[in-house]
């Protein structure tokens, strides 16, 4: 069965603190998204990849960075976590050809204290 | 500009009665459309898509969705809802060759017993 695995379900860190969110696909899929989700909000998205070593910002960025060194794993960094951070984070992944949508992953519900 | 909208943000329905979901798009290319259902608490999972063909396509858990053209609609549809059917709804928008998707802003589905 193909999937997207992130590494955490549930992660409490502390304001301040560098904060890495994994994110692992074996689909063999171009394209990875990393979005947040608020009540009220939808889903925004924070940074999205098409290819090894590329990114591309999102609609909010501030406060994230991003890793993709491997076509599989795309990472989310939170260089210095703080309290309006608190959320659910999800990743995705796509082919490139657009046909078939996306693949989540379960989330991550990240609170900072 | 490009949108998704979700005109409903909570829909109420009893156990058994038939369901209607709305969405309404906004794109400039022939689109690529989607459902995706989220449980409390876990990741999005695609319902059904359309990109091409039959305007009425048929999806997991009994679901299915009719593209009007002419409406700019994606419709989600089930004759008859089960209690497991309360989840919140996402309709998305894509295109061919265009790796991004287009959110709505979701409706949440409540089952009364």
């Amino acid at each position: 069965d193909v999937k997207v695995t992130q590494s955490s379900r549930y992660l409490v860190k502390r304001t301040g603190e560098k904060v890495f969110l994994e994110c692992v696909q074996d689909m063999d899929h171009e394209n990875m998204f990393w979005y947040r989700q608020d009540p009220g909000l939808g889903l925004r998205l924070i940074y999205f990849s098409y290819d090894v070593k590329m990114k591309e910002k999102g609609d909010i960025p501030e406060g994230y960075s991003v890793s993709r060194e491997k076509k599989e794993r795309f990472s989310l960094i939170l260089e210095s976590a703080s309290t309006n951070q608190t959320s659910m984070y999800l990743c995705a992944s796509s082919s490139s050809g657009g046909h078939y949508g996306y693949t989540f992953g379960s989330g991550t519900r990240l609170t900072v204290v | 500009a490009q949108s998704v909208t979700q005109p409903d943000i909570h829909i109420t329905v009893s156990e058994g009665a038939s369901l209607e979901l709305r969405c309404n798009y906004s794109y400039g290319a022939t689109p690529y459309l989607f459902w995706y259902v989220q449980s409390p608490g876990q990741g999005l999972q695609l319902l059904l898509k359309y990109f091409s063909g039959d305007t009425l396509v048929q999806g997991i858990k009994g679901f299915e969705a009719e593209f009007k053209r002419s409406q700019s609609s994606f419709n989600l549809r089930k004759p008859s809802v089960h209690w497991s059917d309360a989840a919140e709804y996402f309709c998305a928008v894509g295109a061919r060759g265009n790796y991004q998707l287009i959110w709505g802003a979701g409706t949440k589905l409540i089952i009364k017993p």
